[in-house]
């Protein structure tokens, strides 16, 4: 069946403009999150979808930094005038939510790699 | 706050031998274990969920092994191939659904 997608694969974008990155979760999977990936720094949380609960933020680095998703679906992390520094491999998982221990097991997308000149 | 070790950072191995990657977390209190691959310029695929509960869960050639009390997990390789090359990577959560919390990977060479 179909995983998880990402869209763009690639972003380049100058300093100070607005991105958008674009998530479709597995169909079905409730629980929706962004990771980042930099080089040298490994993956780190962003935040975190579950169904209509309150998104949890505390991974976003500054206010520069949103998420949203619509219809308990798609997913959109938008980053106002990027930095230099927000240049990085941005990752989307999905997962079921655990009704039945076990089947946690998240799936990630492929990235959007984004470059901020 | 969790933190994940992986070692080593990097390993070269000949085919065909066996191999064990390390993982360690400073929080025992965790709910679920999970081992990556990870191919340069890829994403992240899932290999094995370990739950806190379990002590070890198989798939193909692949082992992995929970010590929750003392904070380590392993993953063993059996005969290694060269498509076996790649980064691994360790992660832990510490609530059903919550997000992962990721080791900075081992990188793995097996040559022909």
């Amino acid at each position: 069946g179909a995983g998880v997608s990402q869209s763009p694969s690639n972003k380049v974008t100058e300093k100070g403009k607005d991105v958008e990155l674009r998530c479709d979760p597995i169909s079905g999977h409730t629980a929706l999150y962004w990771y980042r990936q930099s080089l040298g720094q490994g993956l780190e949380f962003l935040i975190y979808f579950q169904g209509n609960s309150a998104p949890d933020k505390s991974g976003l680095p500054s206010d520069r930094f949103s998420a949203e998703r619509t219809g308990g679906s798609v997913s959109t992390l938008t980053i106002q005038r990027t930095q230099q520094e927000d240049s990085a491999v941005y990752l989307c998982a999905s997962s079921l939510y655990a009704r039945v221990r076990g089947q946690e097991t998240q799936y990630f997308g492929p990235g959007t790699r984004l470059l901020v000149l | 706050k969790q933190e994940v070790t992986q070692i080593p950072a990097a390993l070269s191995v000949p085919e065909g031998e066996n191999l064990v990657l390390n993982c360690s977390f400073t929080d025992s209190a965790i709910y679920n274990l999970q081992w990556f691959r990870q191919d340069p310029g890829k994403g992240l695929t899932s290999l094995l969920l370990i739950q806190s509960s379990q002590r070890e869960q198989t798939s193909g050639r692949l082992n992995a092994s929970l010590d929750k009390s003392s904070g380590r997990s392993t993953l063993y390789i059996a005969a290694s191939q060269p498509g076996d090359s790649a980064t691994y990577l360790c992660a832990v959560n510490s609530k059903a659904g919550t997000a992962l919390i990721f080791g900075k990977g081992t990188t793995l060479s097996v040559s022909s």
